[in-house]
């Protein structure tokens, strides 16, 4: 199975700041990699699709970067709706799998 | 717009066979760019993929539940199943149904809001 790492586990930041969620696989997954917002309660929500391309209906703010094994989901400006959890996974071969989630806080 | 509900008993006993059905609304069941997906959370944990299904009958499962698990269709109902053997205090979970898009690429939108399943005795 391809195992997914993200970092930091969990992030303090302010409003208006600009933050940086990293994600790691174990062998090369190419451009598929996928990232979703989870807010407590509910379900999570698709973010950006094949590492870079901005799901339909989400703010310009999100962006994805990278390919093979390193990616980065940066957030501009954050705003307070963007306080959740977020997670990586890869859609490379199955057994899809997820990054253990990045907790984002206010500071 | 497509949207999926899931439903479930709630609360089952250890070494009973767990039922829940995902109910697809606003969309066909029948496209060839989609598979229909289980994935669970337990509670304060991260998210695992449980399998898949294609509208041909064809089905993907994770490896860790494959003893367990079937994943069936319904495209009469629009229905996708998920039926878990002998289950223990490691399946309890909220489980979400998922559309998988396959075309190249693939990602899980929309989500089910999610049932949680309770294992206890």
């Amino acid at each position: 199975d391809i195992q997914m790492t993200q970092s930091p586990s969990s992030l303090s930041a302010s409003v208006g700041d600009r933050v940086t969620i990293t994600c790691r696989a174990t062998q090369s997954i190419s451009s598929h990699l996928n990232w979703y917002q989870q807010e407590p309660g509910k379900a999570p929500n698709l973010l950006i699709y094949a590492a870079s391309s901005l799901q339909s209906g989400v703010p310009s703010r999100f962006s994805g970067s990278g390919s093979g094994t390193d990616f980065t989901l940066t957030i501009n400006s954050l705003q307070p709706e963007d306080f959740a959890t977020y997670f990586c996974q890869q859609g490379h071969s199955t057994p899809y799998t997820f990054g253990q989630g990045t907790k984002l806080e206010i500071k | 717009q497509v949207q999926l509900q899931e439903s479930g008993p709630g609360l089952i006993k250890p070494s009973e066979t767990l039922s829940l059905t995902c109910s697809v609304s606003g969309g066909s069941v029948t496209s060839g760019s989609y598979y229909w997906n289980w994935i669970r959370q337990a509670p304060g944990q991260g998210l695992e993929w449980i399998g898949n299904i294609y509208y041909s009958g064809r089905t993907q499962y994770n490896p860790s539940l494959k003893s367990r698990l079937t994943i069936s269709l319904d495209t009469s109902k629009k229905q996708v199943s998920l039926r878990l053997t002998s289950v223990t205090a490691a399946d309890t979970a909220i489980y979400y149904c998922a559309r998988e898009h396959t075309t190249g690429y693939n990602w899980f939108d929309p989500w089910g809001q999610g049932t949680l399943v309770s294992v206890s005795s």
